[in-house]
């Protein structure tokens, strides 16, 4: 079945720390990987996206994520948080299987960031 | 990136009453767009696939007759919420998928609906 998982619902880090959050996924074919952030009462931004090609992807605010087929995960990373990051994040899977690519998403995972 | 709007950001109807949400792309053609209902602090739910120029296709569990879609043009969808009851009350939030950006989705700024 196809699945994401993201481990933590809620973390809390200190501005200025490094940040990782984890997301692990199940699918049938050649996934499509995303992160997207969701501000409160806001639709969802994408931070950065997989297709195919280097495993190691570049997002917007200085975010990055790595693809890593063999523990199939796409974990998102940032060196030094700031305050504006605190949000949530979604990491979703679609492509070709899904009919339609049609995206499934993770239950989230909920960033605070301490001043 | 692609901008994808909402209209409009919140509504507050009386119960029997139908709200019609709108989902527009604005930089780029979509022929397919996507419907997705959100509960508090909870992850989204995809409801149905609008595709332009012909029916939607709906989720299980989502009844077509209740959030009646419309795709009529390669940029915009819309979604009535027909005798809205307060247990439709929710966070509305659409999707455009960009064919051109390896059919990644952009989201809208979403809708709350609050029915009384």
């Amino acid at each position: 079945a196809q699945s994401v998982t993201q481990p933590d619902i809620h973390i809390t880090v200190s501005e200025g720390a490094s940040l990782e959050l984890r997301c692990n996924y199940s699918y049938g074919a050649t996934p499509y990987l995303f992160w997207y952030v969701q501000s409160p009462g806001q639709g969802l931004q994408l931070l950065l996206k997989y297709f195919s090609g280097d495993t190691l992807v570049q997002g917007i605010k200085g975010f990055e994520a790595e693809f890593k087929r063999s523990q199939s995960s796409f974990n998102l990373r940032k060196p030094s948080v700031h305050w504006s990051d605190a949000a949530e994040y979604f990491c979703a899977v679609g492509g070709s299987s899904g009919g339609y690519n049609k995206l499934i998403f993770g239950a989230g995972t909920r960033l605070a960031v301490h001043p | 990136g692609a901008v994808v709007s909402q209209h409009p950001s919140w509504v507050i109807c009386k119960s029997g009453t139908s709200v019609k949400i709108e989902c527009r792309s604005l930089d780029f053609q979509a022929t397919t767009m996507f419907w997705y209902r959100q509960f508090p602090k909870q992850s989204l739910m995809l409801m149905a696939t609008s595709n332009e120029g012909s029916k939607a296709t709906y989720e299980q569990g989502v009844e077509k007759d209740k959030f009646l879609i419309n795709h009529a043009s390669l940029t915009l969808s819309t979604l009535t919420v027909t005798s809205a009851h307060p247990e439709d009350s929710s966070f509305y939030i659409c999707s455009a998928r960009d064919w051109t950006d390896r059919d990644t989705q952009y989201f809208g700024p979403g809708t709350r609906l609050t029915v009384l």
